[in-house]
């Protein structure tokens, strides 16, 4: 079946050491998204690739990078975590479609904790 | 600012009950409105989706209304059941400039048997 993967479903950091959070998917979609989702919250959007054009929310600290190296793969780097970043990391794909339709596919999410 | 309010309570109601819930936005014109379903410690999952020259959708059990004028939606759940308990998000969406897609905060359902 055609989905969104995300790996790992959890993770476990330390304060201020790195972390790369990873999404592929088989839908072979345009677009990819990052969201941080914290309890009882909104999903929050960090970033998003058009294919290899990438858009950055105004808001996302520049803590959060992201990479994506071809169609299927899009990776979340959290450059020194603090604890602040612990959340539900959830990747999502869309066709990129024009005049509105375009629904989003999301994966599982990745769990992260910052001890 | 632009915002999307949703219940933060959450909605109990009696198995086959129609559930209800809304969606409000302000300072906001979308062109479309989309609704997803999300289980705990899932992501979320595509319902229906509503454009605003569009007043309601119906998918089987559920249905949309879109209000411009009110600027609100309603998701309506017929003959609800227990398997329907989860956080139903509502999003916004532009047919142009910004792409992405904005979400509430969501209402979480609770059906009892």
């Amino acid at each position: 079946d055609a989905m969104v993967i995300q790996n790992p479903r959890y993770q476990v950091t330390q304060f201020g050491k790195p972390v790369t959070l990873s999404c592929s998917q088989t839908l072979n979609h345009n677009v990819m998204y990052w969201y941080q989702q914290k309890s009882s919250q909104a999903p929050k959007l960090l970033f998003h690739y058009y294919d290899k054009d990438f858009n950055n929310e105004a808001d996302t600290p520049d803590n959060f990078q992201s990479r994506r190296p071809n169609t299927s793969f899009c990776f979340l780097d959290i450059r020194s975590p603090g604890l602040g970043d612990a959340a539900m990391y959830l990747c999502a794909t869309s066709r990129g479609l024009a005049g509105g339709s375009d629904t989003q596919y999301f994966g599982p999410g990745t769990r992260l904790t910052v001890l | 600012s632009q915002k999307i309010e949703q219940n933060s309570e959450a909605l109990n109601i009696q198995e086959g009950k129609t559930a209800t819930l809304t969606c409000n936005y302000t300072n906001y014109s979308p062109a479309y409105l989309q609704w997803y379903r999300q289980d705990p410690g899932r992501g979320p999952v595509f319902l229906l989706l509503i454009r605003e020259n569009e007043k309601e959708k119906r998918k089987e059990r559920l249905k949309v209304t879109f209000d411009t004028t009110l600027k609100q939606s309603l998701f309506h759940i017929t003959a609800s059941q227990p398997a329907d308990s989860a956080t139903y998000l509502c999003a916004l969406g532009m047919d142009t400039g910004r792409r992405a897609l904005t979400f509430g905060s969501g209402t979480r359902l609770q059906v009892q048997p």
